[in-house]
């Protein structure tokens, strides 16, 4: 398996400009995960998904933030507008089994730079 | 809610030293703890794992690091640093519903 794939892997946009994130996560996986990472805030979980249902989204920022996963091997989180402070490493993890007591595998994350 | 408190932003070591890397959590039950590396423009890799049993538990590179419930902590250690073990290290915890809760990281620096 190529593991947990995120395209694109960076990204410069505009402030104001819609910004779509991808994952597909590793097959037979079904649980993924949504992480931002900052140098101010470290790694915080956005939102996470059990058998494409999305169980926790109490870490999106705001209401810019929305997050897909229409079937088991594709995710999508979109920032719609981005703003500056938007910046950061977006990484998308998927694990097995639903009990928590599993490795969550890391894609290698998207860099976001929102000028 | 599940926590994770990483005490060390920086820790520097000479290489062939021994490193040991704080990490305490906050769960209310057994917690499931975890460990991962992650090198500079690269996503996280797992160095090990504690589900249940032997609270002492060993992973890849040499690491290892011991639950104690009773100080709710689960540090790494490594008995002797290479200089290719520099990185940022994580400490996590999952627990039920699946949530994985990241502790914010400690920057392993070696010196040769």
């Amino acid at each position: 398996d190529a593991g947990v794939i995120q395209s694109p892997r960076h990204e410069v946009t505009e402030m104001g400009q819609e910004v779509t994130l991808r994952c597909k996560p590793i097959s037979g996986h079904n649980s993924l995960f949504w992480y931002r990472q900052t140098m101010m805030r470290g790694l915080e979980l956005l939102i996470y998904f059990n058998n494409n249902v999305p169980i926790d989204d109490s870490g999106m920022p705001e209401d810019r933030f929305s997050a897909k996963m229409p079937n088991a091997s594709f995710s999508t989180l979109k920032i719609q507008p981005s703003e500056p402070r938007d910046s950061a490493v977006y990484f998308c993890a998927s694990r097995q089994g639903a009990g928590g007591n599993t490795e969550a595998f890391f894609g290698q994350g998207t860099r976001l730079t929102v000028v | 809610a599940q926590s994770v408190t990483q005490p060390d932003i920086h820790i520097t070591v000479s290489e062939g030293a021994s490193l040991e890397l704080r990490c305490n959590y906050s769960y209310g039950a057994t917690p499931y703890l975890f460990w991962y590396v992650q090198s500079p423009g690269q996503g996280l890799q797992l160095l090990l794992k504690y589900f249940s049993g032997d609270t002492l538990v060993q992973g890849i590179k040499g690491f290892e690091a011991e639950f104690k419930r009773s100080q709710s902590s689960f540090n790494l250690r490594k008995p002797s640093v290479h200089w290719s073990d520099a990185a940022e290290y994580f400490c996590a915890v999952g627990a039920h519903g699946n949530k994985l809760v990241f502790g914010a990281g400690t920057i392993l620096r070696v010196k040769s």
